[in-house]
């Protein structure tokens, strides 16, 4: 029952593979969002979508791709991996838009060799 | 730009003291101040927000200040606890649309 689910938890992978992020909420939310957490921590969105429609599209490589087929699910697929997008990377979801609580989900912790 | 400062990036109290951390932001359009604590390899949760309407916001040991006119705001945190060790972002709305963060403040609760 938990409310934001994303899965794989560990990722470790090869430069240049490609690879998915799946990341599901069961709170009714209308809003999910990609944040990227790197090795100091810092905390950077990357996209949000508000039922099922692009929002935020951050400075990020297009290699970074997100897709959300319904509201309760917001999924991100990156091409061509690079040792810089080793990273943890967070799913979240809010009621509405951005100023309204973030719950997060439990990470996903990417390591590109 | 968009932009959130946050101060100290490391703070080391004594089980009991008080801890403050203080950030500073540049959109005078924000109106959302949230507070999330990260404990090591768990995902960020909220402790307390404010809105740009209130001045002061208490929940038991922790309270938000918020100082429009100076554009900062500030976390304390009393009668401190070695579970509160943690990292503690604040964050502001930016735009309506999205929330930046401050880069984070490890905190660390001596017993």
């Amino acid at each position: 029952d938990t409310a934001v689910s994303q899965t794989p938890k560990y990722l470790v992978t090869q430069m240049g593979n490609d690879k998915s992020i799946k990341c599901e909420q069961n709170l009714g939310h209308d809003t999910m969002y990609w944040y990227k957490q790197d090795s100091k921590k810092f905390l950077k969105i990357m996209f949000s979508y508000n039922n099922k429609e692009l929002i935020i599209n951050e400075t990020v490589p297009n290699r970074f791709s997100p897709k959300s087929p319904d509201k309760a699910h917001l999924n991100l697929h990156i091409n061509s991996l690079e040792l810089g997008d080793s990273a943890v990377y967070f799913c979240a979801s809010s009621p509405g838009s951005s100023d309204e609580k973030l719950f997060f989900g439990s990470g996903t912790q990417l390591s590109v060799l | 730009g968009e932009n959130v400062e946050q101060h100290p990036s490391t703070l080391s109290v004594q089980e009991g003291d008080s801890a403050v951390i203080k950030c500073t932001y540049s959109d005078s359009a924000s109106n959302y101040f949230p507070w999330y604590k990260q404990e090591l390899g768990k995902r960020p949760q909220l402790i307390i927000d404010i809105r740009s309407n209130v001045g002061e916001k208490k929940d038991q040991r922790i309270a938000v200040t918020l100082n429009k006119t100076a554009k900062h705001f500030s976390l304390h945190i009393t009668e401190t606890q070695p579970e509160d060790s943690a990292v503690y972002f604040c964050a502001a709305s930016i735009g309506g649309n999205k929330l930046v963060f401050g880069a984070g403040t490890i905190l660390r609760v001596k017993s």
